[in-house]
């Protein structure tokens, strides 16, 4: 089956400092990644749409300078977290679609856990 | 906006017996949903997906349930396992490539 790695799977940064965090699809090609953001006992926000080849599309309040995201190929997405804050700390998760399969062939990473001290 | 909402945020079922978690959701143009399990420290797992021509879906242990006149989902898990303790989110598709997640159900299977 499809499978999207998560790259790192833990993180501690100092504040003020970016980190970058890697999404990539292993066994199929991805026009579209997603980002969510999930707080402790929450559930996902999606922050961000991925295109290959084009830019990302924002969701609302998602400050797009700040988490930068670039999708240049079609097996990789990266999500930077620029100047990251204590309040940057979450739980943040990549999904792909398997172009392959249609609208809904959808597969999660593992996600990545920022801790910004 | 429209959202996806729960019912319970926690649910604890005795191991052997069977599981109903349910799920809210407000937008009628929704046309597919999906049942995700989280475990601690993991992305969301697929368990199983219905379209909204569909009332109902059975998987392995699993069975989905549409009701579009009320707008609620429901899963059922049969005979309930200590490895099915897990956070459960609905997620509905709007015919677009997003998903609206809801709030989650935590899962709690007692010995």
């Amino acid at each position: 089956g499809a499978v999207v790695s998560q790259h790192p799977s833990w993180v501690i940064c100092k504040s003020g400092t970016s980190v970058k965090i890697e999404c990539r699809s292993l066994d199929f090609q991805a026009t579209t990644m997603f980002w969510y953001r999930q707080f402790p006992k929450q559930s996902l926000m999606l922050m961000a749409t991925s295109n290959e080849g084009s830019k990302a599309t924002y969701e609302q309040g998602v400050e797009k300078d700040k988490f930068l995201i670039n999708h240049a190929s079609l097996t990789l997405s990266t999500l930077t977290v620029t100047s990251a804050h204590p309040e940057d700390s979450s739980f943040y998760i990549c999904s792909a679609r398997d172009r392959g399969v249609g609208n809904y062939g959808y597969t999660f990473g593992s996600g990545t856990r920022l801790t910004v001290v | 906006g429209e959202s996806v909402g729960l019912h319970l945020p926690t649910l604890s079922v005795q191991e052997g017996d069977n599981s109903i978690i349910n799920c809210a959701y407000s937008n009628s143009a929704s046309d597919y949903f999906i049942w995700y399990k989280q475990e601690s420290g993991k992305g969301p797992q697929f368990i199983i997906d219905i379209r909204s021509n569909m009332d109902k879906r059975q998987g392995q242990r699993v069975t989905v349930l549409l009701n579009k006149t009320v707008k609620h989902l429901s899963l059922q898990i049969a005979a309930t396992q200590p490895g099915d303790s897990a956070v459960y989110f609905c997620a509905e598709n709007q015919g677009t490539y997003k998903y609206i997640f809801g709030t989650g159900t935590r899962l709690k299977v007692l010995a």
